[in-house]
Order: C-alpha cells, then structure tokens, then sequence
C-alpha cells in the first residue's frame, strides 16, 4: 500500500540554525498537505502543495514539492524557540480523501 | 467557530470496560476522520465517513473496535471490551470536502489498566 516516509525522526538545533524535514512517496501523489504539532496538542495544518515543483513561503518556512510528485520537503530558516514541535507531512493519493501521514520529525530548538 | 469538539479529553478505565469517545465536526464540514496516535506507531488513520457514510474502515485495529456518525454533527468511536495496548491519543478531523486540509480536534487521551 502506499507509505509516506519521512526524515529526519528527530533535529535538535540552536535557536537560529535552519532545519529542513524530507518526506518521500513511492508512488506519485494528488498533493501533500503539511501539519504541524506542538508538545501536548494537536496536529495544525499548515499548508497543500498541488503542482508538480510547487514552492510556497510562510515568513520563514518553504515549502517544496518535486517534480514527480513523490517528494516533499518543509525548511525553516533561522529557527526560533516558538518552532518547537513535530512537523508532519501527509500524502493524499486520490482516494476520497484519506491522508497517509509520515512519522514526523520532532524539532527542538535550544536558545 | 467552535473547531472540532471531542470529549471527553481524558479518560482513565479499567480492561475489559466499554470505551465511547465522542466527536463533533464543524458545522458544514463533509468529512469526518477518526486518528489514534502512539508514540510507538505513530498517527494512524482508523477509519473516515463522508457525508456520514464510511468509506474506510481498513484502519481499525479489530472487531473490538466501531464507529458510527448517525448524522452530519456527531460521531462515536467505541472500544469494547478494552485493552491495555489501546492506550493512546484518539483524534477525530474534519474536512469541507475529502482530499482537503482537515482540522483536529484536542484529542481524547485513553488510558486503560
């Protein structure tokens, strides 16, 4: 069956380092939506890449999707303390809706 | 707007018990997500309904496990009879449409002794 893997499981940086999360498909996808969680809550959405070399900006946070359609990657520059959190990727492969999440990446950031 | 609406946020049962969690969509919200979330295995999909019809159910762990959503606002996701190994975080989500971005609710953290 489909399978969204992603890495890192787990970045430790200094507060002001970058980070960058991959995730990788190996099938083509619909598009990839981009959740967020921080400690104790729940997962954010953050945004849906569509096309195929997709790029979208959020302030400091960029958002890729390959050419093919089978990858992903999610960089913040110059991370901060309120970056703390898990960041998901979840492939949508054209199936009525259902998401297949990655196992995230926990991002801590040491100030 | 309200968000997605679970209850309760926590509960604590013995083995063997019946478990009912609830979750209410938001309002106009077509799609409705059932998530369980350990450290160990991650976020998974349990089962999700459109327009109150399931259409997955390929998640769900076994027989003890049902969910139901009689209408547009409210779903259950029942455990009976529980088990130790179904401690975990259950999440429901909504979408406007499938496919779409959905929205979390807070989560009810089951733990079972």
């Amino acid at each position: 069956g489909q399978q969204v893997m992603q890495i890192p499981q787990y970045q430790h940086v200094q507060e002001g380092e970058d980070f960058t999360t991959y995730c990788n498909s190996s099938t083509t996808l619909s598009n990839i939506q981009w959740y967020k969680q921080r400690p104790g809550g729940h997962p954010v959405f953050l945004i849906q890449l569509v096309k195929s070399g997709e790029v979208k900006k959020q302030k400091r946070l960029t958002f890729q999707f390959g050419e093919a359609k089978k990858n992903s990657s999610l960089h913040i520059t110059a991370t901060q303390t309120t970056d703390v959190g898990t960041y998901f990727c979840a492939g949508n492969y054209n199936q009525g809706g259902k998401l297949i999440f990655g196992q995230g990446t926990e991002l801590s950031v040491k100030p | 707007d309200a968000g997605v609406i679970q209850s309760p946020r926590h509960e604590v049962t013995e083995m063997g018990q019946e478990v009912t969690l609830r979750c209410k969509p938001i309002s106009g919200h077509n799609s409705l997500f059932w998530y369980r979330q350990t450290m160990m295995r991650g976020l998974e999909l349990l089962i999700y309904f459109n327009n109150n019809v399931p259409i997955d159910d390929s998640g769900m762990p076994e027989d003890r496990f049902s969910a139901k959503m009689p209408n547009a606002s409210f779903s259950t996701l029942k455990i009976q009879p529980s088990e130790p190994r179904d401690s975990a975080v259950y999440f429901c989500a909504s979408s406007l449409e499938g496919g779409w971005e959905q929205y979390f609710g807070p989560g009810t953290r089951l733990t079972v002794t």
